[in-house]
């Protein structure tokens, strides 16, 4: 079966730096990659996400890129602010979803 | 459009006993999966219903089992509760087809004593 790891188990940066949270997969037959965002005490909120077709995708502060070859993909925070902070989830997704097991990102005021 | 719903939001049971949790998925979504989450495992697929047929199931024991109905809300039991079934469970909805996007409900907070 798939199985997706995050290189981080937490991250930390000041307010206004970059955060790049990197995960990878295994199954080359995964076709979808979408990132959620948990808040504590809340559910997994999609942030964005992105298909094997596509290279790169990007909304506003967000942006994901896929590197199929190495099997890997990126989630990149630009401009980051204290509201960031939470647990990141990556998925890879063909029959079913696979989920990393999370990276705690703290934003430094 | 309301999200997923959960309920109830927290749940304190005893060992050996049992527990059925429920989600509403968002409106016109046919897809219903449940995940549990824990701390030490992160999210971990349990199964998921697809116009009232488990269409794919994880590798979770035959104590977790669920249901899907015609309006395509979802239950999910447990039962002979263990110490370990303690977790989040997290319903998501999505339209059913390949590639979708899935939203989470908040999850129902599972305490065993």
């Amino acid at each position: 079966g798939e199985s997706v790891g995050l290189h981080l188990p937490t991250l930390s940066v000041q307010e206004g730096d970059s955060a790049v949270i990197k995960c990878t997969y295994s199954d080359s037959a995964s076709n979808y990659f979408p990132w959620y965002k948990q808040e504590l005490g809340k559910g997994p909120q999609l942030i964005i996400d992105i298909r094997s077709n596509v290279g790169e995708k990007k909304d506003q502060r967000i942006a994901v890129t896929l590197n199929k070859t190495a099997k890997h993909f990126s989630l990149h925070i630009t401009e980051t602010q204290p509201e960031d902070s939470a647990v990141y989830f990556c998925a890879a997704s063909g029959n079913q979803f696979y989920f990393g097991t999370g990276t705690s990102l703290t934003v430094i005021p | 459009k309301a999200g997923v719903t959960q309920t109830p939001r927290y749940l304190i049971k005893t060992r050996g006993q049992q527990v059925t949790l429920s989600c509403s998925p968002i409106s016109g979504h046919r897809s219903v999966s449940w995940y549990q989450q824990t701390p030490g495992q992160g999210l971990q697929f349990l199964f998921e219903y697809f116009s009232e047929t488990q269409r794919n199931k994880g590798n979770f024991p035959g104590r977790f089992s669920g249901r899907q109905f015609s309006n395509s809300r979802s239950e999910m039991n447990v039962s002979t509760l263990e110490l370990g079934d303690s977790a989040l469970y997290l319903c998501a909805s999505s339209l059913g087809y390949r590639l979708d996007e899935q939203y989470f409900g908040p999850g129902t907070r599972l305490t065993v004593t």
